[in-house]
């Protein structure tokens, strides 16, 4: 079935430093993709999210690059902090649909 | 943002007992909810698509008669785990979108519910 995967599964930074998560969808019927944050414990947050007709989208600090060509998303996340630190999935969706296809996500964890 | 609730936050329950979860929208009526399930450092895997006034739409392998599913109203979806197992104890994880006219395609998710089966 069509599956959303990432290519690295933790993610070391350093505080200050910028993070770059990866992510790569399937379904080229997807036209809307999300990233959310994920505390231990709690329910996904969204973050920022992209529409297919879109190639880049920034938020505060945050700032998604969608490739529709290699089927390719990710998250830039500026000045990294230990706030930071959590699980990232991206999640691809049509529109109409409604329901998310979540990826495997990323442990993103900043030392101070 | 949208709010979601769930109640409960934690159940334990003994093998074979059923477990009702409440999935709230708070400040938008929600025609469609969904169902996730997660298990400890995995993803979310969507269960079923909860729709208001009608059957619940669930995902390949997951057993409709073991997870029931009412959305009565536009505001309120359950989940019932019925005959639970400890293999049945996980993350369970309700979302929701406001599918009103000039809404955002923003899904709102609910902060969880811990399972644990004994």
């Amino acid at each position: 079935g069509e599956s959303v995967g990432l290519h690295l599964p933790t993610l070391s930074v350093q505080e200050g430093d910028n993070s770059i998560i990866n992510c790569a969808y399937s379904n080229s019927a997807s036209d809307y993709f999300i990233w959310y944050k994920q505390e231990s414990g709690k329910g996904p947050q969204f973050i920022i999210d992209i529409r297919s007709n879109m190639d880049k989208r920034q938020g505060q600090r945050v700032t998604v690059l969608l490739n529709k060509t290699v089927k390719h998303l990710s998250l830039q996340i500026a000045a990294t902090q230990p706030g930071d630190s959590a699980v990232y999935f991206c999640a691809e969706n049509i529109r109409r649909a409604g329901k998310s296809t979540f990826g495997d996500g990323t442990t993103l964890t900043v030392k101070p | 943002g949208a709010v979601v609730s769930q109640h409960p936050s934690r159940v334990i329950c003994k093998s074979g007992t059923s477990v009702k979860i409440e999935c709230r929208s708070l400040d938008f009526q929600a025609t469609t909810m969904f169902w996730y399930r997660q298990f400890p450092k995995q993803s979310l895997m969507l269960m079923a698509t909860s729709n208001e006034g009608s059957k619940a739409t669930y995902e390949q392998g997951v057993e409709k008669d073991k997870f029931l599913i009412n959305h009565a109203s536009l505001t309120l979806s359950t989940l019932t785990v019925t005959s639970a197992h400890p293999e049945d104890s996980s993350f369970y994880i309700c979302s929701a979108r406001d599918f009103s006219a000039g809404a955002s395609y923003e899904q709102y998710f609910g902060p969880g519910t811990r399972l644990t089966v004994t």
